[in-house]
């Protein structure tokens, strides 16, 4: 139980295009969601937190009109990369709580993002 | 100070021997607290949870919490090279949905 999907796991795309990211609770509802970025050999940053039905919770310093989120159901919340760069080049990863567990994320597999 | 501290070590066991992975934090109101393995290139899993001070088995894995002192470990019976990763720490508040993680200790197991 507790799977958690990323689609896709590896894009590559243009400078100044948008990319969209999938994550998917497979076998349990997720009231909240987080996406997190990580760079090379450093730590995981919480980009946003995201509830179903409202809008996204960013962190400081993360544009969030740059990373449009949404998260329309229970099962399903997707980040958006507008007009991408190379410097958002990185290794997204979202995770999932559950709707009837105490704190506990499951991670999603990560998408590797490369914006040439 | 930073919320969730562990060191970055590498940290090198030789196979079959108890590793040993530490963390402290600096928010007494923590509740729970959380060891994830990540494995270079991948994303983070679980590994075990503790909410109660004191020691939690599963596997090869013991958890142990001492609120009091703030820290919890995590220790690694009969070490595997393929243990050999990254282990995050993560905190949470008491109601609260954000999990805070330390920047992670790498772990290498010696074969």
């Amino acid at each position: 139980g507790a799977v958690v999907s990323q689609h896709p796991s590896r894009v590559i795309c243009k400078s100044g295009t948008s990319v969209k990211i999938e994550c998917r609770s497979l076998d349990f509802q997720a009231t909240t969601m987080f996406w997190y970025r990580q760079f090379p050999k450093q730590s995981l940053m919480l980009m946003a937190t995201s509830n179903e039905g409202s809008k996204a919770t960013y962190e400081q310093g993360v544009e969030k009109d740059k990373f449009l989120i949404n998260h329309a159901s229970l099962t399903l919340s997707t980040l958006t990369v507008t007009s991408a760069h190379p410097e958002d080049s990185s290794f997204y990863i979202c995770s999932a709580r559950a709707r009837d567990s105490q704190e506990t994320q499951y991670f999603g597999p990560g998408t590797r993002l490369l914006v040439l | 100070q930073k919320e969730v501290e562990q060191n970055s070590g590498p940290l090198s066991v030789p196979e079959g021997a108890i590793a040993s992975l530490n963390c402290t934090y600096s928010d007494r109101g923590s509740q729970s607290f959380f060891w994830y393995r990540q494995y270079s290139g991948k994303s983070p899993e679980l590994i075990m949870f503790i909410y109660s001070n004191g020691d939690k088995e599963d596997g090869r894995f013991t958890a142990q919490l001492n609120k009091a002192s703030q820290y919890v470990s995590l220790l690694i019976r009969d070490s595997q090279p393929s243990d050999s990763a990254t282990y995050l720490c993560a905190v949470c508040p008491w109601g609260y949905q954000k999990v805070t993680f330390g920047t992670g200790t790498k772990l290498q197991v010696i074969p």
